[in-house]
């Protein structure tokens, strides 16, 4: 099984300022047929599903604003938002599909510092 | 739209038994992969099960493996997870997703809680 680990677990910014999220995959989930990483990013607020920020590794998602990118291959990824805003205080998870279990990140809580 | 909604959550014993449901509009059901995932209170999100677009095939997570059953039926647009044994830590939310270029979790989820 692929283990997806985030850091950090916590994170708290200033509003304004840039968050910067990790997510590491104990093995590669870069389909070589495709060359797509198959990794997504989701945004989950209290009582919410989780909502898909960027998928493929780094394709945003239609509406999603574009203060949230995402980048890297292979085994390690990034979700970034450029400039914090108070409506981002979430929990942010990575998951890959690239083999069964489609695993998750533990998760990563943004506060607003 | 997509739309997701789950259902058939509730309190059960230990060792019980339930049904969950997932009714879905606003796509073609049956060209999809879907899945459950679960996430216990406080917790973060586990993946569950899938299973194919034709119901062919399906994958579970281990911890479940030999209690849930994945199922579906196009026909009717629903998908159903159907666990037996029931433990305590299987208390979570359940949410449906569909497939695609990634997991889309659209509904609201559904409440399972195991406790005697």
């Amino acid at each position: 099984d692929i283990v997806m680990t985030q850091s950090p677990d916590s994170l708290a910014v200033s509003l304004g300022e840039r968050a910067t999220i990790n997510c590491r995959s104990s093995q590669s989930v870069l389909s070589r047929s495709s060359n797509k990483n198959s990794l997504t990013w989701y945004q989950q607020k209290p009582g919410q599903p989780p909502k898909v920020l960027i998928y493929w590794a780094s394709t945003r998602e239609s509406g999603v604003p574009d203060r949230f990118s995402g980048s890297g291959s292979g085994t390690d990824f990034t979700l970034t938002i450029s400039s914090l805003q108070a409506e981002d205080v979430a929990v942010y998870y990575c998951q890959h599909h690239y083999s069964n279990p489609n695993t998750f990140g533990q998760g990563t809580r943004l506060e607003i510092k | 739209e997509v739309q997701l909604v789950e259902s058939g959550g509730g309190l059960v014993q230990p060792g019980g038994s339930l049904r969950l449901s997932c009714a879905v509009s606003g796509f073609t059901f049956s060209r999809y992969w879907m899945s459950w995932v679960r996430q216990a209170p406080g917790k973060g999100l586990e993946w569950v099960a899938n299973i194919k677009r034709d119901g062919s095939e399906e994958y579970y997570v281990d911890s479940v493996k030999g209690r849930f059953t994945i199922s579906r039926d196009n026909a009717r647009n629903s998908l159903y997870l159907q666990m037996n044994s029931l433990r305590a830590e299987d208390t979570a939310v359940y949410y449906c997703a569909k497939g695609g270029d990634y997991w889309h979790y659209g509904g609201q989820g559904t409440l399972v809680t195991v406790s005697s």
